[in-house]
């Protein structure tokens, strides 16, 4: 199946500082990448979807200011967390999907951050 | 109303038991529909797409009713390796790829 690369897969940083996430689609080129955020115990939730060169839609309640997402091209898209805070510590997903195709998403390996 | 939403769990089986996981979606105009398995602390993984007409691979079976908005997943002789949290996943009208909060078996020796 297709692959999506996703890094760091691990990192710890201090609050107050940024944190960029990377998600590459390998061997396709996704026309949407969608970021997750999973708490412990807890389901996959949607923060965002990003459309290839255009601005990302943000759910309700995700603070766009907060997590800057760019998808320059259709093989990367990108997540920053700015001014990490403990609370942002989470482990974050990227997804990428060729759309309007009904296919499955395909997945990244994750990120665990945490925020010390 | 969450847009798809499963079984709570956790089920609790023995070895061998036959499991079904069942989730239901709200919107109409969903195009494509999949089961995905995660294990602890690592990614989703595609187990299988969700076709009108029931699917099955192996020991697993799957089923979609477009009338009832209804999706199933049905696990015959049960492994320990079975043991994960399986999650409904639902193209909707659009570009979303929305989860259900997912449902977590623990298959038991």
């Amino acid at each position: 199946g297709a692959v999506v690369s996703q890094h760091p897969s691990r990192v710890i940083c201090k609050s107050g500082t940024s944190v960029k996430i990377e998600c590459r689609s390998l061997d396709f080129q996704a026309t949407t990448m969608f970021w997750y955020r999973q708490f412990p115990k807890q389901s996959l939730m949607l923060m965002a979807t990003s459309n290839e060169g255009s601005k990302a839609t943000y759910e309700q309640g995700v603070e766009k200011d907060k997590f800057l997402i760019n998808h320059a091209s259709l093989t990367l898209s990108t997540l920053t967390v700015t001014s990490a805070h403990p609370e942002d510590s989470s482990f974050y997903i990227c997804s990428a999907r060729v759309v309007p195709q009904n296919t499955e998403a395909f997945f990244g390996q994750g990120t665990r951050l945490t925020v010390v | 109303r969450k847009e798809v939403e499963q079984d709570p769990g956790p089920f609790n089986v023995p070895e061998g038991a036959t499991v079904a996981f069942n989730c239901t979606y709200s919107n109409s105009a969903s195009q494509s529909f999949f089961w995905y398995r995660q294990d602890c602390r690592k990614e989703p993984k595609l187990l299988m797409s969700v076709y009108s007409s029931g699917n099955e691979d192996g020991r697993f079976t799957a089923q979609l009713n477009r009338a009832s908005q209804y999706i199933s997943l049905l696990i015959r002789d049960s492994k320990l390796s079975d043991s994960a949290t399986y999650l409904c996943v639902v193209n909707s009208g659009g570009f979303k790829t929305i989860f259900g909060a997912g449902t977590r078996l623990f298959v038991k020796a």
